[in-house]
């Protein structure tokens, strides 16, 4: 079983709907990230949370809002979606407890959401 | 900010060695780490360095460390078709921030 999964796995929706994206993990966690990538940019990080009640803004947060329901579960909501947020989306996790190693991080499948 | 650089296309034949490049900005970087992410999958954890160490070794996979430089490689011998995927290095601080990941390395294998 996968240690962290991501639902929807493909989404296509239209401009101006909200939309969801949701990530579980089983690795008892306290650490999530959310994730887009593009062709040729790489990954960049939307939002992350080191624990229930943190939440942190990452290098795009534009466009973007999370919901920490739980360790397990942590939320990407597109509020009204747009064409350029057509890409791929990875869900990641990190354990604090790893001490040098925390910043390890452990990847859902990805979700690929495209916007008509 | 931080930042870190790769080249973003390689090209090598079946059987070959690999080298990935990757430079990186942040001279208080404490791990520096190599992940593989195949097609149509997620990234996956390939190996890792700590800082205070020039060399790691692990089966078919080299990793070297120039603090000084700030270049980190990953060398991947007798390369495979198996190992066509995109390779990206990522650092991480001390303190508690996310990882920094390069742009990622496509590496073809021609058979």
């Amino acid at each position: 079983d996968a240690d962290v999964t991501q639902t929807p796995r493909n989404r296509i929706t239209k401009t101006g709907k909200r939309i969801m994206l949701e990530c579980s993990q089983t690795k008892g966690h306290d650490r999530m990230y959310w994730y887009r990538q593009d062709p040729g940019l790489g990954l960049r990080l939307i939002y992350y949370s080191f624990d229930v009640k943190d939440i942190n803004k990452g290098e795009i947060s534009d466009g973007y809002s999370v919901s920490r329901q739980a360790q397990a579960k942590f939320s990407l909501s597109l509020e009204s979606a747009i064409p350029n947020q057509t890409a791929l989306y990875f869900c990641a996790t990190s354990d604090p407890g790893q001490g040098g190693l925390r910043e390890t991080q452990y990847f859902g499948p990805g979700t690929r959401l495209l916007v008509l | 900010g931080e930042d870190v650089e790769q080249s973003l296309f390689l090209s090598v034949r079946e059987g070959d060695s690999s080298v990935i490049n990757c430079t990186y900005t942040d001279s208080s970087s404490t791990y520096l780490y190599w992940y593989k992410q195949e097609p149509g999958a997620g990234l996956q954890l390939l190996t890792y360095i700590f800082s205070n160490m020039d060399m790691k070794q692990d089966q078919r996979l080299t990793v070297l460390l120039n603090k000084k430089d700030k270049h980190l490689s990953l060398r991947i011998a007798d390369t495979q078709t198996g190992d066509s995927a995109i390779y990206f290095c990522a650092e991480a601080e001390s303190g508690n921030t996310p990882l920094v990941f390069g742009k990622g390395t496509r590496l073809s294998v021609i058979a």
